[in-house]
């Protein structure tokens, strides 16, 4: 069965950088056509897409987050890096990963997610 | 890219049927066949309830279906049962973004 488990601080300063890992197991970022991506919802709003890495290492991000944002994996430990610099309070949010198959234009499995409180 | 349309909330009693709807562009919904609609309990991680318009993942209840037309999707909720109130997001690819694909609104259903 797959899993996706996000992991990282749960309250950061604004103007800081944010790290979360996603780490998942019964599948593998080597594999041809699998892919993780990255999901947020500020609380009480909708979700929004933020990025998305395939196996090939070919990287996706949000047109208006892009500058911001940086994904990364490490296939030795089945983890998936999001960064987010220079981050507000806006950006307040739970933080999900999620597994994609290449030409699949759905998530079908979801990581809990994580809470990210941005206050100084 | 701007998230795709659907009403705020869409009420049901027990045993009746409700339609949410999701209004894209050209450039998503009505360009393509890929959409996908999700179930959000409180507190909960979303689940893959539709894909490709109209297709369900294995185990999830055939009480729910999707449909597209033009630039709108729906999807449907038959026999609506206390454990169908959750939030539900549309989802779609669009040849307007590098990320490829777009969320909708999101709809609240409330079972009376």
């Amino acid at each position: 069965q797959i899993t996706l488990k996000e992991s990282g601080p749960t309250l950061v300063k604004p103007t800081q950088t944010l790290t979360l890992t996603c780490t998942f197991s019964a599948f593998s970022l080597s594999t041809s056509g699998v892919g993780v991506g990255w999901i947020r919802q500020p609380p009480g709003k909708a979700l929004e897409w933020l990025a998305l890495i395939y196996w090939d290492d070919d990287k996706r991000y949000s047109p208006s987050l892009k500058s911001r944002l940086t994904i990364t994996k490490d296939t030795s430990k089945n983890q998936v890096v999001l960064t987010m610099t220079n981050m507000d309070p806006v950006d307040t949010a739970t933080y999900y990963c999620a597994h994609r198959v290449y030409g699949a234009t759905y998530f079908d499995y979801w990581g809990q997610g994580t809470l990210v409180t941005v206050s100084s | 890219q701007s998230a795709l349309t659907q009403p705020a909330s869409v009420s049901g009693s027990p045993g009746q049927s409700i339609t949410i709807s999701c209004t894209g562009t050209s450039s998503d919904i009505g360009g393509y066949n890929y959409v996908s609609w999700y179930q959000q309990h409180p507190g909960k991680a979303p689940k893959l309830m539709i894909y490709d318009v109209s297709n369900r993942p294995s185990g999830v209840s055939n009480r729910f279906s999707g449909s597209k037309s033009g630039n709108t999707a729906s999807l449907t909720i038959s026999g609506l049962q206390a454990e169908d109130e959750a939030d539900y997001y549309c989802s779609s690819y669009t040849s307007s973004s590098t990320l490829e694909g777009v969320f909708g609104t999101g709809t609240k259903v409330t079972v009376l």
